[in-house]
């Protein structure tokens, strides 16, 4: 069966420093993969999908990047946190052909 | 672009009645899928149900329906024999039936924040 691992749950960091969110899938192949972030009281947003290795498109512009070195790894990261990327992000898939999506258990960000 | 809106940030229910959350939706295209997720305080996001615009009749799992009004672009939650555990934030969802490029990410409303009484 298919299954989406997310990590870490929970983040604390300072501004300035650097971040690294990783997101894989197993039990399927060539997912489409994607970054969701949620801030407080709000929907989500869509940051970054991916629709295969190498392939990154983004949504917003922001002070983050995404990376997919392996078919079914997907990386968000940043070079300096800002106070305003504090918010719990999820990362999810999708397969080929395939209309349901599944989330992974989220990452909560806190930048100080 | 397509839109979706909740018009209900906050809604309450006393245990075992029934509650109906609201979303609407603008879109031009005529193929496309709807969703509700439930986001529990863990903050995993649950399917709860989902609908194909291509079909008419209205989707069900178990204690939980929608009323899908295409031509009012209208797709509505109900929940039936509220229980505690349905207590979450729910988001209704629209994703295109065109998988190219940006057509098939997942588009969101806001939330509903639901709570139930007991």
């Amino acid at each position: 069966s298919q299954t989406i691992h997310q990590w870490p749950a929970t983040l604390v960091q300072p501004v300035g420093s650097p971040l690294s969110l990783e997101c894989t899938v197993e039990g399927t192949s060539n997912p489409n993969l994607y970054w969701y972030r949620q801030a407080a009281g709000r929907g989500l947003q869509l940051l970054f999908y991916s629709v295969g290795i190498g392939q990154i498109s983004s949504e917003v512009p922001q002070n983050l990047s995404a990376s997919r070195p392996q078919d079914r790894q997907f990386i968000l990261s940043s070079k300096k946190l800002l106070l305003s990327d504090s918010g719990f992000y999820l990362c999810a898939w999708r397969g080929q052909g395939s209309y349901g999506y599944t989330f992974g258990s989220g990452t909560r960000l806190t930048v100080v | 672009a397509q839109t979706v809106t909740q018009s209900q940030p906050e809604m309450s229910v006393q245990e075992a009645e029934t509650v109906t959350l609201s979303c609407t939706y603008d879109t031009s295209e005529s193929d496309y899928y709807l969703f509700w997720y439930k986001q529990p305080p863990s903050r995993q996001m649950i399917l709860v149900i989902r609908q194909e615009a291509y079909k008419q009749q209205n989707a069900t799992e178990n204690r939980f329906s929608v009323n899908f009004q295409k031509a009012a672009k209208s797709f509505s939650l109900k929940i039936s024999d509220s229980q505690l555990g349905d207590a979450a934030m729910y988001f209704c969802a629209y994703r295109s039936a065109n998988y190219g490029g940006s057509q098939g990410n997942l588009i969101f409303g806001k939330g509903t924040k639901l709570s139930v009484k007991p």
